[in-house]
């Protein structure tokens, strides 16, 4: 079955360095997601595409994090400069289309950051 | 603002046995949509089954069935027949309709025991 890849896997990095969490949705997946999950919380949303767009970023703090999808197909997630309450795993998630009740989210392993 | 209420932190079931997951929510919509999700120990987190608001017969997939009380806003999650596998972290989400931005609960972590 058709995976969500991310990596690395795991990243462990100083405060004030610069980070990227990179994203190869499914084959196909037009909507793609960033969704970070702080220890013990579940998912929240910090960036959605459709296609190569950016359909909802409200929840993605601009002054440190950005995110693209230039070709509209893998993602890169950055931020700069890392804080320490980054500290989290970061899901990437794929959909086939925007409604997604058919066509469910299919999430990647994630990339557990810690900040020092 | 919708909000996704799982009141257990963590819950254990001996094997074989049955075990109901909490989940309320808050909403104004009428159509909406609801899932619970399940992440096992360092793997990825997948869809264990799904509801439709306006469908009022509870779903149900193999041993997963949910409790969908839509006037009370509750969608229970019932797990029979337990097995070790099912060890893992169980998030309760929520969709409003045509719109992708899922909210979810702060999960519940199932420990099945042998």
């Amino acid at each position: 079955e058709a995976e969500v890849a991310q990596s690395p896997r795991y990243k462990i990095t100083e405060k004030s360095q610069a980070v990227a969490f990179w994203c190869d949705p499914i084959s196909g997946h037009a909507t793609l997601y960033w969704y970070r999950q702080i220890l013990g919380q579940g998912p929240e949303l910090l960036v959605q595409f459709q296609d190569e767009s950016v359909v909802d970023d409200s929840q993605l703090p601009k002054d440190r994090f950005s995110a693209e999808r230039l070709k509209g197909v893998d993602s890169t997630l950055k931020i700069q400069p890392a804080e320490l309450g980054d500290s989290a795993m970061y899901l990437c998630a794929s959909s086939a289309r925007i409604s997604s009740y058919n066509s469910p989210l299919h999430f990647g392993n994630g990339t557990r950051l810690t900040v020092t | 603002a919708q909000t996704v209420t799982q009141s257990q932190p963590e819950m254990s079931v001996q094997e074989a046995e049955t075990v109901t997951l909490s989940c309320t929510y808050d909403t104004s919509e009428n159509n909406y949509y609801l899932f619970w999700y399940k992440q096992p120990p360092s793997r990825q987190m997948i869809l264990v089954i799904r509801q439709e608001a306006y469908k009022q017969q509870n779903a149900t997939e193999n041993r997963f069935s949910v409790n969908f009380q839509k006037a009370a806003k509750s969608f229970s999650l019932k797990i029979s027949d337990s097995q070790l596998g099912d060890t893992a972290m169980y998030f309760c989400a929520f969709m409003k309709y045509n719109n992708n931005d899922m909210r979810f609960g702060a999960g519940t972590r199932l420990t099945v025991k042998p």
